[in-house]
């Protein structure tokens, strides 16, 4: 168990919709980051927080949005679904943002569009 | 940017050592590592080895780290049927975000 908690662990929707991931880092990281990973594409990193700021963006689509909120927990919205957005969703924390951070996998929410 | 590669598959008899190898391009990389992921789980980091380093041992994980080939293994000792997984390959440099491979689906049967 890393410590890290993602919420929902399934979910299930239709194309056009709008849901929201959820997570909670390892206590005491102050940085989060969310990942997707698909069968094509593999391990894509979309985002990062540290301290309730944006620090670094990927590959994330300007329908995807996420925040990270004074008690550090983060969420990763998701808006418009199309059926190539099923995928896993991480999220991973680390202590800080600095080139010697090792980052904590949670266990991932899987996204299904119908 | 940085590109990181892994071969898909690795198949290994129960007991035997088995060898992870990954390949990366960009030659700044700093931090290097492995992680591990069941299925249905996330990916839990297994070891990381810096680049000033060569070698790193872990009980039954060793990590090489050949600079020059930008060449990186993970060799997992006595292996067992707990070790089937998927095993990640992550390279980072300059910037905090590391690449991760694709991947390689480590099958170990008796």
């Amino acid at each position: 168990d890393s410590g890290v908690t993602q919420t929902p662990k399934h979910l299930i929707t239709a194309t056009g919709q709008r849901v929201t991931l959820r997570c909670s880092p390892r206590s005491g990281d102050l940085s989060v980051y969310w990942y997707q990973q698909s069968l094509d594409q593999g391990l894509q990193f979309l985002i990062q927080y540290y301290n309730g700021e944006e620090r670094a963006k990927g590959n994330i689509l300007e329908r995807f949005s996420a925040q990270q909120f004074p008690d550090l927990h983060s969420e990763l919205n998701l808006s418009s679904l199309e059926l190539g957005d099923s995928a896993l969703y991480f999220c991973a924390s680390s202590v800080e943002a600095g080139e010697q951070e090792t980052q904590y996998f949670g266990p991932g929410t899987r996204l299904l569009v119908l | 940017g940085e590109d990181v590669e892994q071969s898909l598959f690795l198949s290994v008899r129960e007991g035997d050592s088995s060898v992870i190898n990954c390949t990366y391009t960009d030659s700044s990389s700093t931090y290097l590592y492995w992680y591990k992921q069941e299925p249905g789980a996330g990916l839990q980091l297994l070891t990381y080895i810096f680049s000033n380093m060569d070698m790193k041992q872990d009980q039954r994980l060793t990590v090489l780290l050949n600079k020059k080939d930008k060449h990186l293994s993970l060799r997992i000792a006595d292996t067992q049927t707990g070790d089937s997984a998927i095993y990640f390959c992550a390279v980072r440099g300059g910037s905090y975000i590391p690449t991760f491979g694709r991947g390689t689906s480590l099958i170990v049967h008796p």
